[in-house]
């Protein structure tokens, strides 16, 4: 149990354009899903936390117009990365949790903006 | 602001024997201490957590101590495998006003030797 998805794993997209990732829970409901940004052979960066029917909360130096969060229900989260930049490529990796302490993470998405 | 500081940042073993990580936290309000195993290219997995009112917890070959007087918490792994060999990060998470918050530790990659 306790599985969850993230699409695409990969993608590379024009700087300027914008890219949508996807967080789903699987076989759980998810009131929390965590957002981070893991550059390579580094830690994991909390970007944002996001409750399902509520606005997401934005760690400090993280652009809430930039990194668009949507939580629309107890399955879904979705990250739109807008206008994106080079500086912008990385990897980017969601969590999903019931109960907000145990995490379950998806298998995260490599995104290259050229 | 909230820190977790984890060494080493590399350790490499012979197979069969322990390893053990360290993680020290800075604040006094955490109360949940994962530990999560990535290996390359995958997705972080949880291997093993404690909580504040648990000094010590086992699991097979992976033990984790905690020391809250002293803000310490560590990983043990005895009789180390090949399979071992991966990136593992701690963290420590408290439930603040808003929300539960996690802050992860900068990582260690593990390397046993066969």
């Amino acid at each position: 149990g306790a599985v969850v998805s993230q699409h695409p794993s990969r993608v590379i997209c024009k700087s300027g354009t914008s890219v949508k990732i996807e967080c789903r829970s699987l076989d759980f409901q998810a009131t929390t899903m965590f957002w981070y940004r893991q550059f390579p052979k580094q830690s994991l960066m909390l970007m944002a936390t996001s409750n399902e029917g509520s606005k997401a909360t934005y760690e400090q130096g993280v652009e809430k117009d930039k990194f668009l969060i949507n939580h629309a229900s107890l399955t879904l989260s979705t990250l739109t990365v807008t206008s994106a930049h080079p500086e912008d490529s990385s990897f980017y990796i969601c969590s999903a949790s019931h109960n907000q302490e145990t995490q379950y993470f998806g298998p995260g998405t490599r995104l290259l903006v050229l | 602001g909230e820190n977790v500081e984890q060494h080493p940042s590399t350790l490499s073993v012979q197979e069969g024997d322990s390893a053990v990580i360290k993680c020290t936290y800075s604040d006094s309000a955490s109360n949940y201490f994962p530990w999560y195993k990535q290996e390359l290219g995958k997705r972080p997995q949880l291997i093993i957590d404690i909580r504040s009112n648990v000094g010590e917890k086992k699991d097979q070959r992976i033990a984790v101590t905690l020391n809250k007087t002293a803000k310490h918490f560590s990983l043990h792994i005895t009789e180390t495998q090949p399979e071992d060999s991966a990136v593992y990060f701690c963290a420590a998470s408290n439930r603040n006003t808003g929300g539960f918050k996690t802050i992860f530790g900068a990582g260690t990659r593990l390397f046993v030797k066969a």
